[in-house]
Formats: structure tokens, sequence, C-alpha cells
């Protein structure tokens, strides 16, 4: 099976900060990299497809690179209704995996 | 609007039985692969199982390989997935989403989520 690595597995940044979240897969996964936001009590939603694809409706200080086996998700200017739980998910190959999560909290 | 509305969640004892629902409306449900996603509470996301357009292929992952089957019917837009054998560490959200298959798919519109505890 292909592992999923994110770093960090939290963070604490401020309004306006500019966010860095890392995803490592265990083997070559070409592009096939999306990115998942969560808030509480609540189902992922896709904010990124492919390495870079950024969905219809989300804002373009989401932004998404990398390739073969390290990824990355940075938000611009993290605003308030950034903070939320983000995961990476590969689908290379069955099993189809995730990331373990990294929290956004304020600061 | 695309919307996705599990039900058949519950209670049930290990080794027990349950079948999940989802409804798909807003889209045509028989161009799309659809999948089921499950999270522990306060855990990550856990993919479990997908399957393609007719229904002819269908992947999973190990740990409910044999206990678990995924299926769909057309005619309803609907999506199932039989869960038998339920074990104490299936307890989970149970999400169905639309799917653009393997490879290089991704998770476009996801349902609210239900519940399945296992529990003596």
């Amino acid at each position: 099976d292909i592992q999923m690595t994110q770093s960090p597995s939290s963070l604490s940044a401020s309004v306006g900060d500019r966010v860095t979240i890392s995803c490592r897969s265990s083997q070559d996964i070409n592009k096939f990299l999306n990115w998942y936001q969560q808030k509480p009590g609540k189902a992922p939603k896709l904010l990124i497809c492919q390495v870079s694809s950024l969905q219809s409706g989300v804002p373009s200080r989401f932004s998404g690179s990398g390739s073969g086996t390290d990824f990355a998700l940075t938000i611009g200017s993290l605003q308030p209704e950034d903070f939320a739980t983000y995961f990476c998910q590969q689908s290379y190959t069955s099993p189809l995996t995730f990331g373990g999560g990294t929290k956004v909290e304020i600061k | 609007e695309v919307q996705l509305v599990e039900s058949g969640g519950g209670l049930v004892q290990p080794g027990g039985s349950l079948r999940l629902s989802c409804v798909a409306s807003g889209f045509t449900f028989k161009t799309y692969w659809m999948t089921w996603v499950r999270q522990p509470p306060g855990k990550g996301l856990e993919w479990v199982a997908n399957i393609n357009q007719d229904g002819t292929t269908k992947y999973s992952v190990d740990s409910v390989k044999g206990r678990f089957t995924i299926s769909r019917d057309n005619v309803k837009n609907s999506l199932s997935l039989q869960m038998n054998s339920l074990r104490v560490e299936d307890t989970a959200i149970y999400y169905c989403a639309r799917d653009f298959g393997i490879p290089g798919g991704w998770f476009d519109a996801w349902g609210q989520g239900i519940l399945v505890t296992v529990s003596s």
C-alpha cells in the first residue's frame, strides 16, 4: 500500500500568515494527489485535484504543487474560515490512501 | 445541486450486519464512479471501497475484503455498502462520495455522513 505522510500534524498560525502543509508518498504517484479540507462535524470538501487544479469556488489563496513523491498545499494568506483540518490523498492505485491530516489552529 | 444522502447507520453488536445506502440526486449517477470513505470518531479518513459506473469493477481496502460488499442501482440512483461480520474497529462515520475513478480520480461531492457504532 502507498503510505501518505503529512507534516506537520498540527500548526498554529495567525490570520494573514502564509501556511504550507507537506505531503509525502511512499512511492511515485505521478500527479495523482488531491487535497481536502474538513471542518468539525462536516464532511470533507475537495480543494485541489491532481496536484494543482483548484476546484470551482475554492479561493485562489489555496494552491498545490509538487510531483513524484513530494507535494505541498499552500494557503497564501490565512483567513478565519481556513481554520480546519487538511488531508492529502493519493489516487494512483488501490487502496486509495489519505494522509493523517494537518490541523490548522488559530494562534 | 449535487446531493448525496446516506442512511442505514446505527448501533450493532460485534459480528452483526448492517447495510448502508446512499441516494444521489442532481447529477447523472450512472456516469460516475462512487466511493465509501469512513472516519473513526476523532481520527483521520480511510477509504473503504469504490465501484465503477456499471458495477463491473470494484476495489476495496484489505481490512474489509470478504466482509463488506459495495453495490449500486443505477435505476434508483443509489449506492449501497453491505457490512457483515462487523468489528469494533469498524466504528466510524461513513461517507459516500462521487468518485472519478482509479487512477487519477478525486472525490468532489460528499454526503453528510452516517454513524456506525459496533459495540456490545
